[in-house]
């Protein structure tokens, strides 16, 4: 099955740093990689995604890019600002399990200073 | 835009006891929901995947007979945690995806936070 790894498990930052959050999986088959921002006490909530066939995708101070060779795909965000802090986790899916189902990583804890 | 709705968002029930927990799309009809569970600071996994008017799914080393998945409908899937133990003092959370919509991004609960006392 999928194998989803993410780095680093904590990362500090100073307002108006960047910040970028690594992922990597193992099936080469897997073509959905969303990532999730998860503040405490409440459920995931989706950010961004992007599918295998596009290397890029930007939303205001989000964006993540996806490397398919190196199996691996990573978060931005630019101009971070306290409200920023959270739980961030990224996933993958593809076939055989279908779209939906989701494996995680383990999870980033951004915290952002102000 | 897409809401999924958890209930209960807190309960706390003696040991032996069961436990129901609802999950419901507001706003869009709803084939497929998944049920996770997340320890205090872990990553969140699958337990089951429960589909409209047929049998759960569930992953390996998921007992059946104690989370206990029906999906009546296509605005609601309820999790029963039969006998409770303290082990099982968890967040739950349930995701849904939209019946109509090819590959729309899955929509997630706000959890439900189960202590076993």
């Amino acid at each position: 099955g999928e194998n989803v790894e993410q780095h680093p498990s904590t990362l500090s930052v100073q307002e108006g740093d960047s910040a970028v959050i690594k992922c990597t999986y193992s099936d080469s088959a897997s073509n959905y990689f969303p990532w999730y921002k998860q503040e405490l006490g409440k459920g995931p909530q989706l950010i961004i995604d992007i599918r295998s066939n596009v290397g890029e995708k930007k939303d205001q101070r989000i964006a993540v890019t996806l490397n398919k060779t190196a199996k691996h795909f990573s978060l931005h965000i630019t101009e971070t600002q306290p409200e920023d802090s959270a739980v961030y986790f990224c996933a993958a899916s593809g076939p055989p399990t279908g779209y939906s189902t989701l494996t995680f990583g383990k999870g980033t804890m951004l915290l952002v200073s102000p | 835009g897409a809401v999924v709705s958890q209930h209960p968002s807190r309960v706390i029930c003696k040991s032996g006891t069961s436990v129901k927990i609802e999950c419901r799309s507001l706003d869009f009809q709803a084939t497929t929901m998944f049920w996770y569970r997340q320890f205090p600071k872990q990553s969140l996994m699958l337990m089951a995947t429960s589909n409209e008017g047929s049998k759960a799914t569930y992953e390996q080393g998921v007992e059946k007979d104690k989370f206990l998945i029906n999906h009546a409908s296509l605005t609601l899937s309820t999790l029963t945690v039969t006998s409770a133990h303290p082990e099982d003092s968890s967040f739950y959370i349930c995701s849904a995806e939209r019946r109509t919509a090819y590959n729309s991004p899955l929509h997630f609960g706000n959890g439900t936070r189960l202590t076993v006392t």
